[in-house]
């Protein structure tokens, strides 16, 4: 099992580029999830998906689109960057949504906006 | 909105010492509270998961309390080691999943 993977682990972008960052996991889960880190303010939820096909806003969703076609991979897309979106992107995924489940991260994204 | 705090914000201890690390948040109607590990450069690790109606969990030296009248939750480090050198997040589930910003932990051999 590889777990969650993520692709590319670095990029650079000029403002108003765009880029897709590809998440994907072998262990069968339905949710899966996108955060940002930023130095000081933890991790924030992007978006999410609670299974193929359907995603959700999380608390930080705007300058973002995503998408699920597949239930092993979520897609996250920058469609004008600006340097604001700098940071470094986790994707997550769980078995569900149960108060039993955990998440499992994987290694991250490292995006700069210049 | 949930607001989860971390402190401290880092703290160094000398080899085999036992330590506390905090987690406060501001709504009590979570469904879990999990603790995480992060290493420099590395994703989350997920360490222990506390469900709401639970009070601590144990897994090792680590031993995590959860107290959700109170908003506190504190993970118990026992005979620390280098190795234990990372940072620790703490994360709560409600309906949405909310992370604190970390204690940033140094083990001194």
């Amino acid at each position: 099992n590889a777990g969650v993977t993520q692709t590319p682990k670095f990029r650079v972008l000029k403002t108003g580029q765009s880029m897709t960052l590809l998440c994907a996991q072998d262990m069968n889960h339905e949710y899966m999830y996108w955060y940002r880190q930023d130095p000081g303010m933890g991790l924030r939820l992007i978006h999410y998906s609670v299974g193929e096909g359907t995603t959700a806003k999380g608390e930080v969703p705007d300058g973002y689109n995503v998408s699920r076609l597949k239930k092993q991979n979520f897609l996250l897309g920058l469609e004008s960057a600006a340097p604001s979106q700098t940071s470094v992107y986790f994707c997550a995924s769980s078995l569900s949504g149960r108060s039993t489940d955990t998440q499992y991260f994987g290694p991250g994204t490292r995006l700069t906006v210049l | 909105k949930q607001e989860v705090t971390q402190i401290p914000a880092a703290l160094s201890v000398p080899e085999g010492e036992n330590l506390v690390l905090n987690c406060s948040f501001t709504d009590s109607a979570i469904y879990n509270l999990q603790w995480f590990r992060q290493d420099p450069g590395k994703g989350l690790t997920s360490l222990l998961l506390i469900q709401s109606s639970q009070r601590e969990q144990t897994s090792g030296r680590l031993n995590a309390s959860l107290d959700k009248s109170s908003g506190r939750s504190t993970l118990y480090i026992a005979a620390s080691q280098p190795g234990d050198s990372a940072t620790y997040l703490c994360a709560v589930s409600g309906n949405q999943f909310y992370f604190g910003t970390g204690t940033s932990l140094t083990v001194i051999p």
